[in-house]
């Protein structure tokens, strides 16, 4: 199985800050990255596929970049509404697989 | 707007079965694959299976193959989880999924997931 790596685990910031982290693959997943947001006691939302597209009606201030096994999330303008759990997730190999998620905090 | 609705989530004894279900509407439900993804208490997100829109095709994680089956049901419009031999790891939210049009193994919308407690 494919083994995603997010880092840091955890990140705290302030409204108004640019944010970034990261996933690793285990091995090369091509573009095949999706990155989704979770908000406690919610379900998951999909916000980029593909590595870099943004889901439609999601803000453009998400967006990714990476291919292969280094892949990047980035929140160029933190609102308060974005304080929650994200993670990555691979497709180009069964069993799909998730990272352990990054929990962004609120400074 | 989609809408996917689970039920069937509960309180089950280890070595118990469930069978949860998940209503899809206001998409053509027949044309896309669908997922279930679970989530233990306080833990990240785990990938359970995926079937095809015309249910030919099946995957699960290694994991659970054997005590886990999905099915679905087009003329309700409707995806399955049954669960045999539940034990206590197995409890979860479970989630179902519809997968993108576009990205294939994306999941462009959930339910609101659907609880399983497995404890005697």
């Amino acid at each position: 199985d494919i083994q995603m790596t997010q880092s840091p685990t955890s990140l705290s910031a302030s409204v108004g800050d640019r944010v970034s982290f990261t996933c690793q693959a285990s091995q090369d997943v091509n573009i095949y990255l999706n990155w989704y947001q979770q908000i406690p006691g919610k379900a998951p939302k999909l916000l980029i596929f593909d590595a870099s597209n943004l889901e439609t009606g999601v803000p453009s201030r998400f967006s990714g970049s990476g291919s292969g096994t280094h892949f990047t999330f980035t929140i160029s303008s933190l609102q308060p509404e974005d304080f929650a759990t994200y993670y990555c997730q691979q497709y180009d190999n069964l069993p799909y697989t998730f990272g352990q998620g990054t929990k962004l905090e609120i400074k | 707007e989609v809408q996917l609705v689970e039920s069937g989530g509960g309180l089950v004894q280890p070595g118990g079965s469930l069978r949860l279900s998940c209503a899809a509407s206001k998409f053509t439900f027949s044309r896309y694959w669908m997922t279930w993804v679970r989530q233990a208490p306080g833990k990240g997100l785990e990938w359970v299976a995926n079937i095809k829109g015309d249910g030919s095709e099946i995957h699960y994680v290694d994991s659970l193959k054997g005590r886990f089956t999905v099915s679905r049901d087009n003329a309700k419009n409707s995806v399955y989880l049954e669960m045999n031999s539940l034990r206590a790891d197995d409890t979860a939210v479970y989630f179902c999924a519809k997968n993108g049009q576009f990205a294939p193994g994306s999941f462009e919308s959930w339910g609101q997931g659907t609880l399983v407690t497995v404890s005697s």
